[in-house]
């Protein structure tokens, strides 16, 4: 069974640009959560989607959106970089959502110059 | 909101040596799970604990959940360096409902060979 398949590995962007990363989720598995890991701020959750909709969302700005497609398939964007957006980004999935044990992908380090 | 406070935040032992890091919440908790993060990697789901007062055990690894269900603790006996990485304890909202796991500040732990 594959795991959550996070692309791409690595990214470097320059401020103000705009960001697109993508999370194939476990097949099966209809929740797809988001996080953003930094060595100051350890995981914080940015959002949850279960079958195309968004459930919950964490304390980030506006530039911070997500959506989930028809096959769970999820997408997260940043708009406009700034510096401190360079982080890990998780992405993870679960049959059920938080009461599930979460299988989280490999990651995004993204760094914003 | 829900509160989650990891003790200690690192710990440095020998090998052979005990570990344990707590959990500790301002709300009672519907579960708790726990996760362990490689250096490198990316968060690997341990072991879920739902019932007060619960113990479960993993080889060398005990988890237990406080019989309060506000706090819980991993214990590794005799650590290997391959115990090496920061472990999580992540409890979902009480009732679940919000489907938002808010991960716990991690301990991070070193072992010497």
């Amino acid at each position: 069974k594959a795991g959550v398949t996070q692309t791409p590995r690595y990214l470097i962007k320059t401020r103000g640009q705009q960001v697109t990363l993508s999370c194939s989720p476990i097949s099966g598995h209809r929740s797809v959560s988001w996080y953003q890991q930094t060595p100051g701020q350890g995981l914080q959750f940015l959002f949850e989607y279960f079958s195309e909709t968004q459930r919950n969302k964490g304390n980030f700005p506006g530039r911070f959106s997500g959506r989930q497609f028809s096959n769970s398939r999820s997408e997260m964007n940043v708009s406009t970089l700034e510096l401190g957006d360079s982080a890990l980004y998780l992405c993870a999935s679960s049959s059920g959502g938080a009461n599930y044990g979460y299988t989280f992908g490999s990651g995004t380090r993204l760094t914003v110059v | 909101g829900q509160q989650v406070m990891q003790i200690p935040q690192y710990q440095h032992v020998q090998e052979g040596e005990d570990f344990t890091t707590y959990c500790n919440s301002s709300t009672t908790l519907s579960n708790i799970q726990w996760y362990k993060q490689r250096p490198g990697g990316h968060p690997v789901f341990l072991i879920q604990l739902v019932k007060s007062g619960e113990v479960k055990k993993q080889k060398r690894l005990t988890f237990q959940f406080g019989e309060a269900k506000k706090n819980s603790s991993l214990h590794i006996t005799a650590t290997q360096t391959t115990d090496v990485g920061t472990y999580f304890c992540a409890p979902p909202p009480y009732g679940g409902t919000t489907n938002k796991l808010i991960f716990g500040t991690g301990t991070l732990l070193a072992v010497q060979p």
